[in-house]
């Protein structure tokens, strides 16, 4: 059973803000959101995650909704660099598995 | 530091032949992880261990067997080839397995056709 539901594609404008959406509906109190992502043929590169609070680094920001049940990971200005496979997870912190799933690929357009 | 390094890089087997898979990181870390990835879809866990001398199934074990052979490096064999291992098969390492940010770095993948 999937965990996570992302759109399966979004085009956006390179200097733009890209909004990534991720529905996590059946979330336990206990797992974090994490936000993964995939550049053509390479490994995934850790983005971000959170658990109630809104987080901010250097790559994104990460938006949780008050009753955690869906969030949105948040690319400030968009890069043709950040075309990629973005993929949106929970997990518990005694959890050693990340499951992917699909992803959503998202295409920054110049 | 090369971070998490695979080989080989591409493999072509035939079906039933034998091969081992190489991981090697060299950042000190204790958890490494196999993944493989079918054609437009996400990672899916292989086999893992949490520390040097400890290995666990993950989602996908059967066909596989891996070593932890120290710390650094972390080995995935097929014994029996089939087509159904076509895949892509990443190598990952974090610090700790159990932490929260439980950060995974990937190496540059195999990529490995059963004929």
């Amino acid at each position: 059973d999937a965990k996570t539901t992302q759109p399966t594609s979004m085009d956006c404008a390179e200097g733009r803000a890209a909004n990534l959406p991720c529905n996590h509906s059946t979330i336990s109190g206990n797992e974090y959101v994490y936000w993964y992502r995939q550049i053509h043929s390479q490994g995934p590169q850790y983005i971000i995650h959170g658990l109630k609070n809104n987080e901010t680094n250097e790559m994104a920001s990460l938006i949780i909704t008050e009753d955690r049940k869906s969030s949105t990971l948040i690319l400030p200005h968009a890069t043709l660099r950040d075309t990629a496979v973005y993929y949106c997870i929970v997990r518990v912190a005694s959890d050693y598995k990340l499951s992917f799933g699909a992803g959503t690929t998202v295409t920054v357009r110049a | 530091n090369a971070g998490v390094t695979q080989t080989p890089k591409f493999q072509v087997l035939k079906t039933g032949q034998s091969m081992t898979l190489q991981c090697a990181q060299d950042m000190n870390h204790n958890s490494m992880y196999w993944y493989r990835q079918d054609p437009g879809m996400g990672l899916r866990l292989i086999y893992y261990s949490a520390s040097e001398g400890t290995t666990d199934k993950g989602e996908v074990p059967n066909g596989y067997n891996v070593s932890r052979l120290n710390k650094r490096e972390f080995s995935l064999r097929l014994e029996s080839a089939a087509p159904s291992q076509t895949s892509v098969y990443f190598c990952a390492s974090s610090r700790t397995g159990t932490s929260v940010r439980n950060e995974q770095f990937f190496g540059p993948g195999t990529r490995l056709t059963v004929l």
